[in-house]
């Protein structure tokens, strides 16, 4: 069955950057865009970055644009987001979710959690 | 960016209400509308895409409906694993963006 499991998460100062990663399973990861999705201790559901299924396009949400980069490794089967220049407003549970229709999503993973605080 | 407002932020029902939450877009959107559901501390779950497509293993007790700015999401006969906070979300065009949530209690 479809699995995505992320890491990377943990406390980190301001400033400083972070790596995430999702590691993806029980399908063809090469086939579908994915997505990286916050949310914010008591806060509702933030979109952060999408990549296309080939890596070809990627976009951001201008609250992180500049200062998160998405890429991925359809060989090694590896979502990443790399965070740099960290905010306290970029603490929050980051999710990867699969794409299903250009923007639309089906499966979610089970977050990890990114602390920005001195 | 298109602003998505949902109503009403919380709502009270019970165990076999009808119930609908709104979700309007601040410009067309066709039909690129999704809705989620979120229990706390867990992950949000995929109901519908498209406006009204359910995802694979949604109960059909759940309905979407709506094209352009207005959008409904509708729970036919409430179960008790129903309550949970949803969201709609708009994916006609970057950035995509989500509705501030719609909390649902039991009354």
């Amino acid at each position: 069955q479809v699995q995505l499991v992320e890491s990377g998460g943990g406390v980190v100062q301001p400033g400083r950057s972070l790596r995430l990663s999702c590691a993806p399973s029980g399908f063809t990861f090469g086939g579908y865009g994915m997505h990286w999705v916050r949310q914010a201790p008591g806060k509702g559901l933030e979109w952060v970055a999408v990549i296309w299924y080939d890596g070809s396009n990627k976009y951001y949400a201008d609250s992180v644009e500049g200062r998160f980069t998405i890429s991925r490794d359809n060989s090694k089967n590896t979502l990443s987001l790399q965070m740099n220049s960290l905010r306290a407003e970029d603490t929050a549970v980051y999710y990867c979710a699969r794409d299903i229709a250009s923007g639309s999503v089906d499966y979610w993973g089970q977050g990890t959690l990114v602390t920005v605080s001195s | 960016d298109i602003q998505m407002t949902q109503s009403p932020s919380s709502l009270s029902a019970s165990v076999g209400d009808r119930v609908t939450i709104t979700c309007r877009a601040s410009q067309g959107i066709s039909n690129y509308l999704a809705w989620f559901q979120q229990k706390p501390g867990k992950a949000p779950k995929s109901l519908i895409y498209a406006a009204s497509t359910l995802q694979s293993g949604v109960p059909s007790r759940f309905s979407g409906s709506g094209s352009g700015t207005d959008f409904t999401l509708t729970i036919s006969s409430l179960q008790p694993e129903d309550f949970a906070t949803y969201y709609c979300q708009q994916y006609n065009s970057y950035p995509i963006t989500f509705g501030q949530g719609t909390r649902l209690d039991i009354k």
